[in-house]
């Protein structure tokens, strides 16, 4: 069974404080790591897909890295508005659809 | 930009009743799916509906949920005699290229 875990569970920063978030993950084929962001009431957001080992992509201040067993969500310089929950989910050959974790809650303030 | 649109924001039922929550996906996608999250949990895959019928179907989907694409349009999400344990936020998404673009979601509450 396709298993995807992120951490930390919940993350504080001070604005302009760079940190990252991990997603770690155990698939059979894996097609696909996705980031979302979820702001409270909402649903997810689109950020990045990655597809290969050693892929990058960048957003802003969001940066999205990719190796065989886990992704990082790089956040540089963060606002207050980066606040929301970051969810990592993962698509794999065995079907068409994705697995989620259970999600970073990250609280940036001034 | 094209968005997938889900109607209504909130649905408030009494246990026992029949719903159906509509959705609009995007309109050149191919793929549709639900998807649910219960307050404080993971976003968790209920169906997914590709070329009319039903390609994939989680544990969750049981007998009391039906999908339908009645029209070119519309996408629905049916649950036949609510429970309490029904009561989630439910997403509907739709993907193309590999990339799912979910809806603002309903706030299904069952009393």
């Amino acid at each position: 069974e396709d298993q995807v875990t992120q951490s930390p569970e919940a993350l504080r920063l001070q604005e302009g404080e760079s940190s990252s978030l991990n997603c770690s993950y155990t698939v059979s084929g894996l097609r696909g790591l996705f980031w979302y962001r979820q702001d409270p009431g909402k649903g997810p957001e689109f950020l990045f897909t990655l597809y290969s080992a050693g892929e990058e992509k960048e957003k802003e201040r969001l940066k999205a890295t990719l190796t065989k067993k886990e992704s990082f969500l790089h956040i540089t310089a963060p606002k207050p508005e980066d606040s929301a929950t970051y969810l990592c989910a993962v698509f794999t050959g065995g079907g068409n659809k994705l697995t989620f974790g259970t999600g970073t809650q990250l609280k940036v303030e001034l | 930009e094209p968005e997938v649109t889900q109607t209504p924001s909130h649905q408030v039922t009494q246990m026992g009743q029949e719903v159906i929550l509509r959705c609009v996906p995007i309109s050149n996608h191919l793929y549709f799916y639900w998807y649910r999250q219960i307050l404080g949990q993971k976003v968790e895959f209920l169906v997914s509906f590709y070329n009319n019928e039903i390609s994939e179907k989680s544990e969750i989907f049981d007998d009391q949920f039906s999908v339908e694409r009645p029209d070119g349009s519309n996408f629905t999400l049916k649950i036949r005699s609510t429970k309490l344990e029904d009561s989630a936020m439910y997403f509907c998404a739709s993907m193309l290229e590999e990339k799912l673009f979910f809806g603002s979601g309903t706030q299904l509450s069952v009393l």
